[in-house]
């Protein structure tokens, strides 16, 4: 069955630090891969999408994700964080043909000034 | 832009109450989705529905059913609340083909049952 695993539960990173969110998933074909953020009292918004080709994908809010299919990793990187980045992430694997995602459990990220 | 909107922020019910939960998405969308999201469990998936009237169910439908009379809304009910169903619940709602993975989120409706 597909799952994904996020392993940090909850992460403290400084302001204007790089960050790493770890993803990885358990899936039998060629996986669809989402990163999605939800900020303290609001829903979930998509970070970024992995379907196919270049394994680097650009999300917004200046995220990028890298596709190791060799890891069954997708994690989340971006250089520099700033106070507003603090928010939970979700990873999330899609479903086959039923347009169904699987999410991860989340990871809490809190950002020191 | 995407809009998304659920019935209620904060809802408070006692135990054996009906409650409903209403979803509206403003972008003709073929799917919606009821989560729920509970510390440490991330989003588990109720039910969900492809199309007016049609529904499937999800990972943890027990204890509540669902309606989609129109293609905008979806309606989720707890026939008889309990308190183990206080929790975030969250609609979604995607166009129909590979693109149906990008959801798009309601604010959410926090349930307290006592």
């Amino acid at each position: 069955a597909q799952s994904v695993t996020q392993p940090d539960i909850h992460i403290t990173v400084s302001e204007g630090a790089s960050l790493e969110l770890r993803c990885n998933y358990s899936y039998g074909a060629t996986p669809y891969l989402f990163w999605y953020v939800q900020s303290p009292g609001q829903g979930l918004q998509l970070l970024l999408k992995y379907f196919s080709g270049d394994t680097l994908v650009q999300g917004i809010k200046g995220f990028e994700a890298e596709f190791k299919r060799s890891q069954s990793s997708f994690n989340l990187r971006k250089p520099s964080v700033h106070w507003s980045d603090a928010a939970e992430y979700f990873c999330a694997v899609g479903d086959g043909a039923t347009n169904k995602l699987i999410f991860g459990t989340g990871t809490l990220l809190a950002v020191q000034p | 832009d995407v809009k998304v909107t659920q019935s209620s922020r904060y809802l408070v019910k006692r135990t054996g109450e009906k409650v409903f939960l209403e979803c509206v998405q403003d972008m003709d969308h073929e799917n919606m989705f009821w989560y729920r999201q509970d510390p440490g469990l991330g989003l588990r998936l109720i039910y969900f529905s492809y199309d007016v009237k049609m529904k499937e169910k999800g990972d943890i439908p027990e204890g509540y059913s669902v309606s989609r009379e129109k293609k905008e809304r979806f309606s989720l009910i707890l026939e008889s609340a309990s308190t183990n169903q206080t929790s975030m619940y969250l609609c979604a709602s995607s166009p129909w083909g590979r693109r149906g993975y990008e959801q798009y989120f309601g604010p959410g409706t926090r349930l307290t049952v006592t």
